[in-house]
C-alpha cells in the first residue's frame, strides 16, 4: 500500500545548529504538506508544496518538493529551542485529495 | 474562539466500558476526520466524513463508531474498550473535497483526547 517515510526518526541538535528531515513517498504526490506538533500539543499546518521542484521559505525554515514529486525536505537553519517538536510530512491518500497519509515524523530536540 | 474543539481532553476508563468523544468545528468545513496517535507518535487516519457522509473507514475495529449529526460535528463512540485503545485521538477538519482542489485539504486539528484504558 501507499507509504510515506520520514528520516530520521529522532534528531538531537545543539541550539544554533541546522536540522533537516526528509520525506519519501512510495507514490507520486499531487502535493505535500508539513505539520509541526509541539510536545503535548496537536499537529499544526506549516506549509503546502504543489509544484515539482518547488522551494518555499518561512523565516529559518526551508521546504523543498522534489522534481519527481515523491520526496520533500524541511531544513531549519540555526535551530532555536522554540523549534522543538515533531515534524510530519503528509500527502494525499488513496487518490482522494482530502484524506492525508502522514509520515511517522521526526522528533527534534534542541539543547540550549 | 477555538476552531476545532474536542471533549473531553482526558479520558481514563476501565476495560470493557463504552465511551464517547465529541468534536465540533466552527470553520465551516465540509470534511471532518478522526485520527489515532499511538505512543510512538504515529498518526493514522481512522475515519473521514464529508457533509455527514462516511468517506473513508480504515481498518478500524467495529467497536469504533463515528456519528456525524451535522457537518460541524463528528463524534466517536467506542464500545468495549480494550487496553490497546489507549492513545491520543485527534479530530480534524478541512474544506470541501469536491472539485479536487488540493489546496483545500489542509487540515486543522483539535487539541486531542488522551484516552487511557486501565
Amino acid at each position: 500500500g501507499q507509504q510515506v517515510m520520514q528520516i530520521p526518526q529522532y534528531q538531537h541538535v545543539q541550539e544554533g545548529e541546522d536540522f533537516t528531515t526528509y520525506c519519501n513517498s512510495s507514490t507520486t504526490l499531487s502535493n505535500i504538506q508539513w505539520y509541526k506538533q509541539r510536545p503535548g500539543g496537536h499537529p499544526v499546518f506549516l506549509i503546502q508544496l504543489v509544484k515539482s521542484g518547488e522551494v518555499k521559505k518561512q523565516k529559518r525554515l526551508t521546504f523543498q518538493f522534489g522534481e519527481a514529486k515523491k520526496n520533500s525536505s524541511l531544513h531549519i537553519t540555526a535551530t532555536q529551542t522554540t523549534d522543538v517538536g515533531t515534524y510530519f510530512c503528509a500527502g494525499p491518500y488513496g487518490g482522494s485529495q482530502g484524506n492525508l497519509i502522514f509520515g511517522k515524523g521526526t522528533k527534534l530536540s534542541v539543547k540550549p | 474562539d477555538t476552531a476545532v474543539s474536542q471533549t473531553p481532553k482526558y479520558l481514563v476508563t476501565q476495560m470493557g466500558n463504552d465511551k464517547s468523544i465529541k468534536c465540533e468545528q466552527n470553520l465551516g468545513h465540509d470534511t471532518m476526520y478522526w485520527y489515532k496517535q499511538d505512543s510512538k507518535k504515529f498518526l493514522k487516519i481512522m475515519f473521514s466524513y464529508n457533509n455527514k457522509e462516511l468517506i473513508i473507514n480504515e481498518t478500524v475495529p467495529n467497536r469504533f463508531s463515528p456519528k456525524s449529526p451535522d457537518k460541524a460535528h463528528l463524534n466517536l463512540h467506542i464500545n468495549s474498550l480494550e487496553l490497546g485503545d489507549s492513545a491520543v485521538y485527534f479530530c480534524a477538519s478541512s474544506q470541501d473535497l469536491v472539485g479536487g482542489r488540493w489546496a483545500k485539504n489542509i487540515q486543522y486539528f483539535g487539541a486531542g483526547t488522551r484516552l487511557s484504558v486501565l
